[in-house]
């Protein structure tokens, strides 16, 4: 079966550092991934989505970037952390090919929080 | 935007009674799919239905869909208080299947 996992569950950084967020996949293969950020009590907004490795397309202008460089990895990344950036991370994966969208499965998340 | 909007944003019910939740969105759409997310947690999908179809059941959940009106609900009978969560409409688009864009949610309590 398939499994999708995050790390780490939660992450207090300070403004102005470094992140990376990781999200693997197992259990299947060419899945397409996703990036979601949701504040608090709200929608998800799309950040990322790759169809493949090394094809990342993004969906909002931000200082977050996303690389895929293995099949089932999908990796969230910063250079300098805002306080906007605070939120909860979650990455998802669903089946690529054939016409149409298949459901989305989700990972647990990341809570992140910029001080 | 093609973003869904879901109404009401927060639905109080007592445990028996059913719950409806609607989802309305811009453009033409491949499918549309409805998530739950208990607090904290990620989001576990419900289900999905196509441009093409007009109801979907799956055990105590009743989805409709009406591309006129680019509407959709969720019913949920015999409401349970473990289906205390927030639900989520997300649509595909016609023109991209490669995503889905979510709507803000509803957040439904259900009192024992």
């Amino acid at each position: 079966s398939q499994t999708i996992h995050q790390w780490p569950a939660t992450l207090v950084q300070p403004v102005g550092s470094p992140l990376s967020l990781e999200c693997t996949v197992e259990g299947t293969s060419n899945p397409n991934l996703y990036w979601y950020r949701q504040a608090a009590g709200r929608g998800l907004q799309l950040l990322f989505y790759s169809v493949g490795i090394g094809q990342i397309s993004s969906e909002v202008p931000q200082n977050l970037s996303a690389s895929r460089p293995q099949d089932r990895q999908f990796i969230l990344s910063s250079k300098k952390l805002l306080l906007s950036d605070s939120g909860f991370y979650l990455c998802a994966w669903t089946r690529a090919g054939g016409y149409g969208i298949y459901e989305q499965y989700f990972g647990p998340g990341t809570r992140l929080t910029v001080t | 935007s093609q973003q869904g909007e879901e109404d009401p944003q927060a639905l109080s019910i007592q445990e028996g009674e059913n719950a409806t939740m609607n989802c309305s969105y811009k453009t033409s759409i491949n499918n549309l799919q409805w998530y739950r997310q208990n607090s904290g947690r990620g989001l576990v999908h419900l289900i999905l239905i196509r441009s093409n179809e007009r109801e979907k059941h799956s055990g105590r959940l009743r989805v409709t869909l009406d591309t006129s009106k680019k509407s959709s609900s969720l019913l949920i009978t015999a409401s349970r208080a473990a289906d205390t969560a927030s639900y989520f409409c997300a649509t595909a688009s016609s023109y991209n299947t490669d995503k889905l864009i979510f709507g803000t949610g509803t957040r439904l309590q259900v009192f024992p």
